[in-house]
């Protein structure tokens, strides 16, 4: 139990479809991110949430739209998306910035496995 | 951003130390380094990180360079379970940017 929970862990969709990856976490963290690790290739930042706000939005396609309602859930919706996207997704969350408790740690979760056809 | 350099691959006995090396040259004054580890199937977890002082903890210790320009992941008795990618990530500080490479691929031989 990583204190960080995706739903679902695999997914399969095409290139049509809309789906939803889901994020939660109960470590009482402030931050939230999204990765994206493909094969032979480094983790990717994609979003990162402070707050429920965007503070970082490293360049993503449109068709990946992040929402974050509160500081515990985060969401990736996924829409028309290509077979190159195809990934590992991953979700971690960490304290805010220079607040009480903040080791500069991350925690992942397992990361949701999306196939897209 | 700053980037980080790390060997592809390295092997290591069993019960034996690893030193797993990392270049840096380009890291600012205020850039964290941190070290995670991936196991097969699982997300990225830490290991540990540092500014300007050797620092050690349960898992490992991390040695830093003078300049600051590379640094150094030890694992004192390799094990088994330690076969993992493993991430040496600069952040500066303040920010939420962990910017990952491609990291080095420990092998643990029995």
């Amino acid at each position: 139990e990583t204190g960080v929970t995706q739903t679902p862990r695999h997914l399969v969709m095409g290139m049509t479809n809309k789906k939803s990856l889901k994020c939660e976490q109960h470590l009482g963290h402030n931050a939230m991110y999204w990765y994206k690790q493909s094969a032979k290739k480094p983790l990717e930042l994609m979003f990162v949430y402070n707050f429920k706000e965007q503070t970082e939005n490293n360049s993503v396609p449109s068709r990946f739209s992040p929402e974050c309602p509160n500081s515990s859930h985060l969401f990736l919706h996924l829409h028309t998306l290509q077979p190159e996207d195809s990934a590992l997704y991953l979700c971690a969350s960490s304290p805010t910035r220079g607040e009480r408790g903040d080791t500069g740690e991350l925690f992942f979760g397992e990361g949701s496995r999306l196939t897209v056809l | 951003d700053a980037k980080t350099t790390q060997p592809n691959s390295m092997e290591s006995n069993e019960e034996e130390p690893v030193h797993l090396p990392c270049n840096h040259s380009t890291i600012s004054g205020t850039d964290y380094i941190h070290w995670y580890r991936q196991l097969p199937s699982q997300g990225p977890e830490y290991v540990i990180h540092g500014l300007t002082s050797n620092v050690n903890n349960r898992m490992a210790s991390l040695a830093i360079a003078e300049d600051r320009k590379s640094s150094t992941l030890i694992l004192h008795r390799a094990t088994l379970r330690d076969a993992a990618v493993y991430y040496c990530i600069l952040r500066r500080s303040g920010t939420y940017k962990y910017i990952f490479g491609t990291g080095t691929r420990l092998k643990v031989l029995a």
